[in-house]
């Protein structure tokens, strides 16, 4: 009864550095999100993946990249990280209508020095 | 365009007393309504959702919602909190099929006294 799992739990990275975050899910969900959360703004999507093979730009792309690798797998990637990516990111997973809930992962803490 | 705006940023309510977090809504379409809950360094949890059924939602933990859709509002009341709520709170609103497209409210965080 895994869920959605992510790696690494926290992360310190020094500005323009890189690094992936990695997200599984093990319930067979077509679509999956990628979102981070700051301090008094909610959740702010930053891409997702509506089926295998498809992704799109969410609220807030900018600086990061993503893949699909598989119907399990969606990982975040910063190429170059920078300050204002310090944050909480969080993988989540769902059915494809907006009628169905997300399942959340536990979430990465990353620090950009 | 759809929005959410949760109308406290913090509630600090005494065990065993009622809670209400508060919620308006905008929305374009007939919205699906969500709350979730966020414990300290943990994912966030479905709480209960609304979509186009019962207007009144039951949930877990003792938690309900009413969908008013005339006051645009989806507030989150609990008759007794317990220490275990103490935690943030997430209103959410989706356009029905647009996944993906989920607008989450900025937060409530619930703070318990015994």
């Amino acid at each position: 009864n895994a869920g959605v799992t992510q790696t690494p739990k926290f992360q310190v990275l020094k500005t323009g550095q890189s690094m992936t975050l990695q997200c599984a899910q093990d319930m067979n969900h077509n679509s999956m999100y990628w979102y981070r959360q700051d301090p008094g703004m909610g959740l702010r999507l930053i891409y997702y993946s509506a089926s295998e093979g498809t992704t799109d730009k969410g609220e807030v792309p900018n600086g990061y990249n993503v893949s699909r690798l598989n119907k399990r797998e969606f990982s975040l990637r910063l190429e170059s990280a920078a300050p204002s990516q310090t944050s909480v990111y969080f993988c989540a997973s769902g059915s494809m209508t907006g009628q169905s809930p997300l399942h959340f992962g536990n979430g990465t803490r990353l620090t950009v020095t | 365009a759809q929005s959410v705006t949760q109308l406290d940023s913090h509630v600090s309510v005494s065990e065993g007393t009622p809670v209400l977090l508060r919620c308006n809504y905008s929305s374009s379409y007939s919205p699906s309504l969500f709350w979730y809950v966020q414990h300290p360094n943990k994912g966030l949890q479905l709480l209960l959702k609304y979509t186009s059924a019962a207007t009144l939602v039951k949930g877990i933990n003792g938690f309900e919602a009413e969908f008013k859709k005339s006051e645009t509002s989806f507030h989150l009341t609990k008759p007794s909190a317990h220490m275990s709520d103490a935690a943030e709170y997430f209103c959410v609103v989706s356009d029905g099929d647009s996944w993906g497209k989920l607008q989450f409210g900025a937060g409530t965080q619930v703070v318990v006294t015994p």
